[in-house]
């Protein structure tokens, strides 16, 4: 059974800082690894997804990359902003067969960029 | 907005009542999903549906629950006799079968009293 842990479980920064969080997957046979953020109350925002053949993906401040062989993903977010401010989620999507569906999710580290 | 769609946003009820949720996904997205969010925790895989078979169910979806999708459009979500371990934030995704990137919807917020 896939199982996602997310590092740290908050994390609270000065405005303009650059970040990193981390993700570990148990099973490393994952068709993608999508990260999200998730404001107070609401749904998923899809930030980046990285396949399994891929290292890394960036768009605009965020870079996130992929070691299956290990199981770890990390987002880098660089100059940070207090609009930044959310939970953020990642999860694996299960290599299984041609059936590729079940996302199975971390906890989510909740980050705070302070003004 | 051609974004996934959820109602309703809110739904407060009574222990015992049923509640229907709707999910309407991504025009041309054939893959929807829906999944279980508590707080504090990442959210769980309920079920998923191809066009309009539903090819998988969690151990997590008890028998109270039953989702459907006829003509493989929009999705129902049916809790019968609510508990108030059903009070959670139910989430829908759809995907298109080529990319397998899931898209969310806002989510319907649960409460049972």
């Amino acid at each position: 059974k896939q199982e996602v842990t997310q590092i740290p479980a908050a994390l609270s920064v000065p405005e303009g800082e650059n970040l990193v969080l981390n993700c570990s997957f148990t099973d490393s046979a994952i068709y993608n690894l999508q990260w999200f953020r998730q404001d107070p109350g609401k749904g998923l925002t899809s930030l980046l997804l990285i396949q399994s053949s891929q290292r890394e993906q960036t768009s605009g401040r965020l870079n996130a990359s992929l070691d299956k062989s290990s199981g770890r993903s990390t987002l880098y977010i660089a100059a940070s902003q207090p609009g930044d401010s959310a939970t953020y989620l990642c999860a694996a999507l299960e290599a299984s067969g041609g059936s590729n569906y079940k996302l199975t999710f971390g906890k989510g580290t909740l980050l705070t960029v302070n003004p | 907005d051609t974004g996934v769609s959820q109602d309703p946003r809110h739904k407060i009820t009574k222990r015992g009542q049923n509640v229907t949720f709707r999910c309407d996904p991504i025009s041309e997205h054939n893959r929807l999903y829906w999944y279980r969010q508590t707080l504090g925790q990442g959210p769980e895989f309920l079920t998923y549906f191809q066009n309009e078979a539903q090819l998988e169910k969690s151990r997590l979806l008890s028998d109270r629950f039953s989702a459907e999708r006829p003509k493989g459009s929009f999705s129902t979500l049916e809790i019968q006799r609510t508990e108030q371990g059903d009070s959670a934030m139910y989430l829908c995704a759809s995907s298109f079968r080529g990319t397998s990137e899931q898209f969310f919807g806002p989510g319907t917020r649960l409460t049972v009293l």
